[in-house]
C-alpha cells in the first residue's frame, strides 16, 4: 500500500471557522490531488500540485485553498467552512514520468468533514 | 470536456456468478487512461485494473477483466466467481495521458453479493 496518510480523519467544525486537512505521503511522488466525494457525484478534484509551491485548480476549486511546502505534505484550507462543504474528502497521490506511464493515482483513507 | 456515466447505480450477483458493471465515457483525446477503482465500507479507493487506451488487448486481474471498446467508448469490468469481499462502490474513471492530469469518475455503481 502507498504510504499516505490524511489527519484528522473526522472533523466536525462550525460555518465560517477556518478549517485546514493535511495529507502526507512516504513514497517521494511528485504529483498530489484533493479529491472530495459527494452522493452521486463520485470523486471531483478540488486542486492538484505538480511539485513543491506548484499548484493548480481542479473543477471544484471556489472556498478553497491549498499549499505544498515539502514534497510530503499537501495541505488543503477552508478559508471560511460553508455546510455545503460538508464532504468527504480524498487525497492521492501519482508517480512522476519515467517509472509509471500510467500515473496511476493511490489514494489516502479519507477525512470525513462535517460543517455544521 | 470529459465525462464518465455509469448507468447502473445498484448491481447484485450470487456468490461465485459472474457480474458485469457498465462504463461508458466520452472524449476527443486519442491518449488516455481508464482504470476502476473499487470503495468498500472502509472508505479507501483501491485500485482494481487500468487500461491504456492504445492497447487493443483487455486488461486483466485475476477475477476482474474488462471489456473496452474503443469506438463505442465503453470500459466495462466483469466480476468472475463474485465473493462476498467484493461487495462494494465501484467507480470507473478516465485519466488524459500526460503528467499531473485529474481523474474523472463517474457515479459509481454499489455491487452487493447474495450468499
Amino acid at each position: 500500500d502507498a504510504g499516505i496518510t490524511q489527519s484528522p480523519r473526522h472533523k466536525v467544525t462550525e460555518t465560517g471557522t477556518p478549517v485546514t486537512l493535511r495529507c502526507h505521503q512516504t513514497e517521494n511522488h511528485r504529483y498530489m490531488y484533493w479529491y472530495r466525494q459527494d452522493p452521486g457525484h463520485g470523486l471531483r478534484l478540488i486542486h492538484y500540485s505538480y511539485g513543491v509551491k506548484d499548484t493548480d485548480k481542479g473543477e471544484v476549486s471556489d472556498g478553497y485553498s491549498v499549499s505544498r511546502s515539502k514534497t510530503e505534505d499537501f495541505l488543503l484550507t477552508l478559508e471560511s467552512a460553508t455546510s455545503s462543504q460538508t464532504s468527504v474528502y480524498f487525497c492521492a497521490i501519482s508517480e512522476s514520468a519515467g517509472r509509471s506511464e500510467t500515473y496511476e493515482q493511490y489514494f489516502g483513507p479519507g477525512t470525513r468533514l462535517t460543517v455544521t | 470536456a470529459q465525462t464518465v456515466t455509469q448507468s447502473q447505480p445498484e448491481m447484485s450477483v450470487q456468490e461465485a456468478e459472474t457480474v458485469t458493471l457498465s462504463c461508458t465515457y466520452d472524449t476527443s483525446e486519442s491518449d488516455y487512461y481508464l482504470f476502476w477503482y473499487k470503495q468498500p465500507p472502509s472508505r479507501q479507493m483501491i485500485l482494481v485494473i487500468r487500461q491504456e487506451a492504445y492497447k487493443q488487448q483487455n486488461a486483466t486481474e485475476n477475477r476482474f477483466s474488462v471489456n473496452f471498446q474503443k469506438a463505442a467508448k465503453s470500459f466495462s469490468l466483469k466480476i468472475s466467481d463474485s465473493q462476498l469481499g467484493d461487495a462494494a462502490m465501484y467507480f470507473c474513471a478516465y485519466r488524459r495521458g500526460g503528467g499531473a492530469q485529474k481523474l474523472v469518475f463517474g457515479q459509481g455503481t454499489r455491487l452487493t453479493i447474495n450468499p
